[in-house]
C-alpha cells in the first residue's frame, strides 16, 4: 500500500504570510498531483507534476516534485483568506491509481 | 457542463438500511471512481471504471458493498446492510485522459 504523509496536517497563518505544505512517501510515482477541497465540495485538481525535480507555478502557489519522484512540495506566497481548504497530494502508480495523501487543513485568517 | 452529479447530498438512515448512492458522470469521459473520505483514513479509492466495466474493486470494503455502471452515463455504488461505520461522505469522480473531476459527494449517516 502506497502512504503519502502530508505534514503539517492543520496550519493557521496570517493573510500575507508564505507557507509550505510537504507530501512524502516511500513509492516512486509516476506523476504527483495536488488537489484544493472546499467544505461541502470535492477535490478540484489545482496541478499534475511528472518529471523528477520539475517546478510548477501557479499564480502565488509552486509546486515541486521531488528528484526521486516521491515526494512534493507546494508553497504558498501572501497566503490569502480564499487559500483556505483542505490540501491534498496524491501520487499516480499507473493509468487512474491515484493514492490520496492524508491532506493539509489550511486556514488564513484575514 | 454541468460536471458531475451525485444523489442524494445527504442520506441519514438506520443500521440495516440499503443504501443506493448515485452518479452522473460529465459527458464523454470513459472512466468512473467511486471515493469514500473520513477524518480518519483521509480519501480512498473503493472502485474505478473503465469504459463502464469494473477494473479494479480491491478498495471495496466488504460483500456489502457492490457498484454497477450500466451505461456511461451512470453508476450506482449500494450498501446493503449498512453499519454505523458506513458513515462517510462518497465522492464520485469521472475522467477522460488524467485529470479526474470530483462531484460534490454524498454525506451519509448511518445511525
Amino acid at each position: 500500500t502506497q502512504l503519502l504523509e502530508q505534514s503539517p496536517q492543520f496550519l493557521s497563518i496570517q493573510e500575507g504570510e508564505n507557507l509550505t505544505v510537504y507530501c512524502n512517501s516511500s513509492s516512486v510515482f509516476s506523476s504527483l498531483q495536488w488537489y484544493r477541497q472546499e467544505p461541502g465540495e470535492g477535490p478540484v485538481l489545482l496541478v499534475t507534476v511528472v518529471t523528477g525535480g520539475e517546478v510548477k507555478k501557479l499564480k502565488r502557489l509552486t509546486f515541486q516534485f521531488g528528484d526521486a519522484r516521491k515526494d512534493s512540495s507546494l508553497h504558498i506566497t501572501a497566503a490569502q483568506p480564499g487559500d483556505t481548504g483542505l490540501y491534498l497530494c496524491a501520487g499516480e502508480t499507473g493509468a487512474n491509481n491515484l493514492f490520496f495523501g492524508t491532506g493539509t487543513r489550511l486556514t488564513v485568517i484575514p | 457542463d454541468a460536471g458531475v452529479i451525485q444523489s442524494p447530498r445527504h442520506e441519514v438512515t438506520e443500521m440495516g438500511q440499503e443504501v443506493t448512492l448515485r452518479c452522473k458522470p460529465i459527458s464523454g469521459h470513459n472512466s468512473l471512481f467511486w471515493y469514500r473520505q473520513t477524518m480518519m483514513r483521509g480519501l480512498e479509492l473503493l472502485i474505478y471504471f473503465n469504459n463502464n466495466v469494473p477494473i479494479d474493486d480491491s478498495g471495496m470494503p466488504e460483500d456489502r458493498f457492490s457498484a454497477k455502471m450500466p451505461n456511461a452515463s451512470f453508476s450506482t455504488l449500494k450498501i446493503q446492510p449498512s453499519e454505523p461505520r458506513d458513515s462517510a461522505v462518497y465522492f464520485c469522480a469521472s475522467s477522460l485522459i488524467d485529470e479526474q473531476y470530483f462531484g460534490p459527494g454524498t454525506r451519509l449517516t448511518v445511525t
